[in-house]
């Protein structure tokens, strides 16, 4: 069973904040990182699938990097609002049919 | 919303019944996964099918089973049910076979187990 970390587990931030989060996984057999946004009630939606080191990808105010060769994934939200607050999930795909998801982060955002 | 739909969305059962859980995948996907999510826990992969096969597995015992029938909607069947199956079990479709790691998956909202 491969071994896929997020850190923090949860965290409470200010609306207007900017935060980050981090995922780690194997460095080795490393075929693409999936970022999934999680609202309560509702289904997982993929925010970013990355496959190549130093990838960098942005939707709106959300955006990620990735590092193959030391493990990680760095999520972050600028100027974070109310409707951002979900868990946000990572999987890290090894190229066989599955995905190894983290636990998640869940984010709250004060208004 | 992903168009993946599952159910019952909640169900109880007691230990040692058997339980069918049901999903449709979003339209013109033709391969569907199946996770459980522990309270605590990641999801965790059970199993594939893709044109009506199974197309790779997680460790989970034999008693968790599945179909993908002609349309390509999927059940997922656990025999002999034990407490620690209690989750959140979860569907996902896409559209490709071989590359599906490369692309995203599009979820269903769940079906909550309670076992008793």
């Amino acid at each position: 069973i491969l071994n896929v970390e997020q850190s923090p587990q949860s965290l409470h931030v200010q609306e207007g904040d900017s935060t980050n989060f981090t995922c780690s996984f194997p460095s080795s057999n490393f075929y693409a990182l999936h970022w999934y946004r999680w609202e309560t009630a509702k289904s997982p939606e993929a925010l970013f699938v990355m496959t190549l080191n130093g990838d960098e990808k942005k939707k709106g105010r959300i955006s990620a990097t990735l590092n193959t060769k030391e493990g990680y994934s760095y999520l972050y939200i600028k100027g974070s609002q109310p409707e951002d607050s979900a868990t946000y999930l990572c999987a890290f795909s090894d190229g066989a049919n599955n995905l190894f998801f983290g636990t998640g982060t869940r984010l709250t955002v004060i208004p | 919303e992903t168009g993946v739909t599952q159910s019952p969305t909640h169900l109880i059962k007691t230990r040692g019944q058997q339980v069918t859980l049901r999903c449709s995948s979003q339209s013109g996907h033709n391969t569907v996964s199946w996770y459980q999510q522990a309270l605590g826990q990641g999801p965790q992969f059970i199993f594939q099918y893709y044109r009506e096969e199974e197309n790779g597995r997680g460790n989970f015992p034999p008693r968790f089973s599945g179909l993908q029938f002609p349309n390509y909607s999927s059940e997922l069947n656990v025999n002999a049910l034990e407490l620690d199956d209690s989750a959140l079990y979860l569907c996902a479709s896409s559209p490709v076979t071989r590359t599906i790691n490369t692309g995203e998956l599009f979820f269903g909202e769940g079906s909550r187990l309670t076992v008793l």
